[in-house]
C-alpha cells in the first residue's frame, strides 16, 4: 500500500551543525510534499513544502530536496539550534488526502 | 487570527464507552481533517470534512465517525471504545485550494 517512511528514528546533532532528515515515499502520483515539526505537547507545525515539479526549495535556515527518481525527500536545517529539538514528519499529499511518515526525533546537543 | 482549537485537551474513558471530540478551525477554513497519532503507528488519517460533507476517509472501523457543522466546526465520535483507541487525536484545518494544514494541539484520549 501507500506509505511514507523515515530512515532514521532518532538523529542527534551538535548545536551549530547542519541536520539532515531523510524520508522515502512510495506514491509517485503525489504532487505535494510537506515537512512538519512537532514539539512535545503540541500539534505538528508546518515548516516547508515543495511541489512535485520542483527539486529544491529554501526557507529560513531550512531546505527541502526532492528526488523523484528514487522517491526521496530530505529536510536540511542549517546551524541547528536547541529550539530545533522536536519530532519531524514528512508527508505526501494528493487530492484531499495526506500520508505522514512515522517521524524522526531530532536531538540537539549543547 | 486564532489558531485551531480542540476540546477537551485530555480525556479518560473506560472501555465500551463512547466519546465526542470537538475541533474549531481557523476562521474562514472550510476543510477540517482528523488524525489519530500513536507511538507505534504515527499519524493516521481518519477523515476530512468540507462544507459539512465527508470528502475522504481513512482505513478506520465504523466506530469512528465525524460530522461538520455549518460554521465549519467539526466533531468526531468514537463508540464502543477499545484500549487501542488510546491516542492523541489531532484536528487540522486548511483554506480552500491550498495544501498547507494548520493543526490544533490535540486531544489526548486514554482508554482504561
Amino acid at each position: 500500500g501507500e506509505s511514507v517512511g523515515l530512515h532514521l528514528p532518532t538523529l542527534s546533532v551538535q548545536e551549530g551543525d547542519n541536520s539532515i532528515i531523510n524520508c522515502a515515499y512510495s506514491n509517485s502520483a503525489s504532487d505535494y510534499f510537506i515537512w512538519y515539526k512537532q514539539e512535545s505537547g503540541k500539534g505538528p507545525q508546518f515548516i516547508i513544502d515543495i511541489r512535485s515539479n520542483m527539486d529544491k526549495r529554501q526557507g529560513q535556515r531550512v531546505t527541502v530536496l526532492l528526488n523523484k527518481t528514487v522517491k526521496h525527500l530530505s529536510l536540511q536545517i542549517a546551524a541547528t539550534q536547541p529550539g530545533d529539538s522536536a519530532v519531524y514528519f514528512c508527508a505526501e499529499a494528493g487530492t484531499y488526502k495526506y500520508i505522514f511518515g512515522t517521524g524522526t526525533r531530532l536531538k540537539v546537543l549543547a | 487570527k486564532a489558531g485551531v482549537t480542540q476540546t477537551p485537551r485530555y480525556l479518560i474513558k473506560t472501555r465500551g464507552q463512547q466519546v465526542t471530540l470537538s475541533c474549531s478551525p481557523i476562521s474562514g477554513h472550510r476543510s477540517v481533517s482528523w488524525y489519530q497519532q500513536t507511538p507505534g503507528q504515527g499519524l493516521q488519517f481518519l477523515f476530512e470534512y468540507f462544507s459539512e460533507t465527508q470528502r475522504n476517509k481513512g482505513n478506520f472501523p465504523g466506530r469512528f465517525s465525524g460530522r461538520q457543522f455549518s460554521n465549519s466546526r467539526s466533531e468526531m465520535n468514537v463508540s464502543t471504545l477499545e484500549l487501542g483507541d488510546s491516542a492523541l487525536y489531532l484536528c487540522a484545518s486548511r483554506g480552500q485550494g491550498i495544501y498547507e494544514q494548520y493543526f490544533g494541539p490535540g486531544t489526548r484520549l486514554t482508554v482504561t
